[in-house]
């Protein structure tokens, strides 16, 4: 059984640019969601999406975007990057979407 | 809103050491209560999880009990290794919607001498 995976690992942008990261869901997971990890905080949510729909959004703005596709892999993209958007971004899947959430590795983003 | 709290850190404890790490938490309904910990430059892994009242978690030597009396879900284990040094977060899951978001900790940094 694969675990979830998130690509890139590491990326490094800067303030304006636009950013897309990948996660696949572990096999069988139809729930992806997305949260932000702040240096020395505890991560924050974002989104999740169920079934290629949005199920839910956290206290987070709209250049802050995703998507699902038919195969439960997700997209976060965020739009006009700025400092503060650095992070560890995480990705979780779960199935369905009221269950317990397995964890990516995560990207890193860095913005200069 | 739901919110969860964990005592202060950092955690530094010597091998074999007793831990217990605090948490406690506010949330409408009856939220799932997770353990989750982070080693060093990965994700998040689940260590346990209770979804009621009094329902006991455990996981490698870890336990939590989910006690909705005193809204608190504490982590223990009775013999800490090297191994254990990581960041700790507490979390809960709000059951109230259609979704199941995470609300988490600040996280505490335990660090196990040998």
């Amino acid at each position: 059984e694969t675990g979830v995976t998130q690509s890139p690992t590491h990326l490094i942008k800067t303030r304006g640019q636009q950013v897309t990261l990948r996660c696949s869901s572990q096999s069988g997971h139809n729930t992806v969601s997305w949260y932000q990890q702040a240096l020395g905080q505890g991560p924050q949510f974002i989104f999740q999406y169920y079934r290629e729909e949005e199920n839910g959004r956290g206290n987070f703005p709209p250049r802050f975007s995703g998507l699902q596709f038919p195969n439960y892999s997700s997209e976060l993209n965020v739009n006009a990057l700025e400092l503060d958007d650095s992070a560890l971004y995480l990705c979780a899947s779960s199935f369905p979407a009221r269950e317990t959430q397995y964890f990516g590795p995560g990207t890193r983003l860095l913005v200069l | 809103g739901n919110s969860v709290t964990q005592m202060e850190g950092p955690v530094t404890l010597s091998e074999e050491a007793f831990l217990t790490i605090n948490c406690t938490y506010t949330a409408t309904g009856y939220p799932s209560l997770f353990w989750y910990v982070q080693y060093p430059g990965e994700g998040l892994q689940l260590l346990l999880k209770a979804t009621k009242a009094d329902d006991k978690g455990s996981n490698k030597g870890f336990e939590a009990t989910y006690r909705k009396e005193t809204t608190s879900f504490h982590l223990e284990k009775g013999s800490v290794q090297v191994s254990d040094s990581a960041v700790y977060f507490c979390a809960l899951s709000d059951e109230s919607g259609a979704n199941s978001k995470l609300t988490f900790g600040k996280g505490i940094t335990l660090s196990v001498r040998p």
